[in-house]
């Protein structure tokens, strides 16, 4: 079993609607958690970080942490052509460990 | 301006050629890495460093090897290349571990 685990898609949805992206995990010592945006032929970028359970929004991005469930998902609002790309979840146990990332899932948006 | 540079974008090579892929970054950080990712695929760690005169391998068994003379530089050398090596190849720094700034990649292919 892969430590992280995302469905690949491909997810294909039409502009403006809300996109839910979805990982989960199987290390309860996992404590950080990060979702990266990866356009094709591009290296990853950080969208968000966040640390335990909870929530953090940031513009149209919300990252969503259930440490029980050990569920982590990112919910995007009002999608745009530009947020087609592939996600990656990452998450960590400590900031000196390596980082576990997901395999990714592909999102086009539809104009 | 605080970055991450990778050199070259593209290299097409012989089979058996002696290469070297550069990274350099100006953000001062100690941890680096260089991650293998196939095309669609999952980005593999393959050697990572903490700080200077440290290198580590990552979980995918590589024939490249790396170094970190200075904290800026971190240089991945394969000795003889093979098709099998056809790649792209993503260096990262990073000051905590999360928060991964990724180069542009270098796309590498072996005849």
């Amino acid at each position: 079993q892969k430590e992280v685990e995302q469905d690949p898609g491909p997810l294909s949805v039409p502009e403006g609607a809300i996109v839910s992206l979805n990982c989960t995990y199987s290390n309860s010592a996992f404590q950080y958690f990060m979702w990266y945006r990866q356009y094709s032929r591009k290296g990853p970028e950080l969208l968000m970080y966040t640390y335990s359970s909870g929530n953090k929004e940031d513009g149209r991005f919300t990252a969503q942490v259930d440490k029980s469930s050990k569920y982590i998902s990112l919910f995007i609002r009002d999608s745009q052509p530009s947020d087609s790309a592939t996600y990656l979840c990452a998450t960590i146990k400590t900031s000196y460990d390596k980082v576990i990332f997901g395999p990714g899932t592909s999102l086009s948006v539809i104009p | 301006e605080a970055d991450i540079y990778q050199t070259p974008r593209y290299l097409v090579i012989g089979t058996g050629k002696k290469i070297t892929l550069e990274c350099s970054q100006t953000m001062g950080h100690d941890k680096m890495y260089w991650y293998q990712q196939d095309p669609g695929m999952e980005l593999h760690l393959i050697h990572y460093s903490y700080g200077v005169n440290s290198t580590e391998k990552g979980d995918l068994s590589s024939e490249s090897t790396v170094s970190r003379i200075r904290t800026e530089h971190f240089p991945l050398t394969l000795e003889s290349a093979r098709p099998s090596h056809t790649s792209q190849y993503l260096c990262a720094s990073s000051e905590s571990a999360g928060d991964q700034f990724f180069g542009p990649g270098t796309r590498l292919t072996v005849l």
